[in-house]
């Protein structure tokens, strides 16, 4: 079965960090680019980062960039969202999403982990 | 970054009609455009991608359509279970970015 579960999210105060995972099985990880997508509670989707099959080419959302580092380990099949300086507003549920092959949009995602800035 | 906005906010329909749903984009998407559908407490599902073609395991009851900059989804003959939260997202930028949400309501 193909599944994506993430872990790490806590509550954290602000400026502080965390280190998000998301574990991927019955699929070839290295073969497909990943994402990190964030919702914010009662909210909706916002996109926050992407890492392609073999780490090498990344991207930001500009509300993220300079504070958040997306990598990847392909001998563990398990993606990560370094998160730095957090803030208030980056309190969501995080979740991982994988890229349907030749096409930009997701289709497979994991079930979120919560993450809290708080004081 | 292109936006998306999503209308209407909230759709009241009855069980067993159809419901429409439009998305409008900032800039042409070149038909990039996907569906999701979110319930509560549980991630989004794909349910359209490339404006039209189904992803797999979605009902024939949902389809979509649209061009340039604007996108429909349209779901027949609703089910109980079609009762969600749904939302377009664009990929024809790398900002992927998404509307903000539909809420299908039962009438």
């Amino acid at each position: 079965e193909v599944q994506l579960v993430e872990s790490g999210g806590d509550l954290v105060q602000p400026g502080g960090y965390l280190r998000l995972s998301c574990a991927a099985s019955g699929f070839t990880f290295s073969n497909y680019w990943m994402h990190w997508v964030r919702q914010a509670p009662g909210k909706g989707l916002v996109w926050v980062s992407r890492i392609n099959g073999d780490g090498a080419s990344t991207n930001y959302a500009d509300s993220v960039k300079g504070r958040f580092t997306i990598s990847r380990d392909n001998a563990k099949n398990t993606l990560y969202l370094q998160m730095n300086s957090l803030r208030a507003e980056d309190t969501a549920l995080y979740y991982c999403a994988r890229r349907l092959t030749g096409v930009g949009t997701f289709d497979i995602w994991g079930q979120g982990t919560m993450v809290t800035v708080s004081s | 970054e292109i936006v998306m906005t999503s209308s209407p906010a909230t759709l009241s329909v009855s069980p067993g009609e159809t419901a429409t749903l439009s998305c409008r984009a900032s800039q042409s998407l070149s038909s990039k455009l996907a569906w999701f559908q979110q319930k509560p407490g549980q991630a989004p599902r794909l349910l359209i991608y490339d404006t039209s073609t189904r992803a797999t395991g979605i009902p024939a009851r949902f389809s979509g359509s649209g061009s340039g900059t604007e996108y429909t989804l349209t779901i027949s003959s609703l089910q109980s279970e079609d009762f969600a939260i749904y939302y377009c997202q664009q990929y024809n930028d790398w900002q992927w970015t998404f509307g903000q949400g539909t809420k299908v309501e039962i009438k």
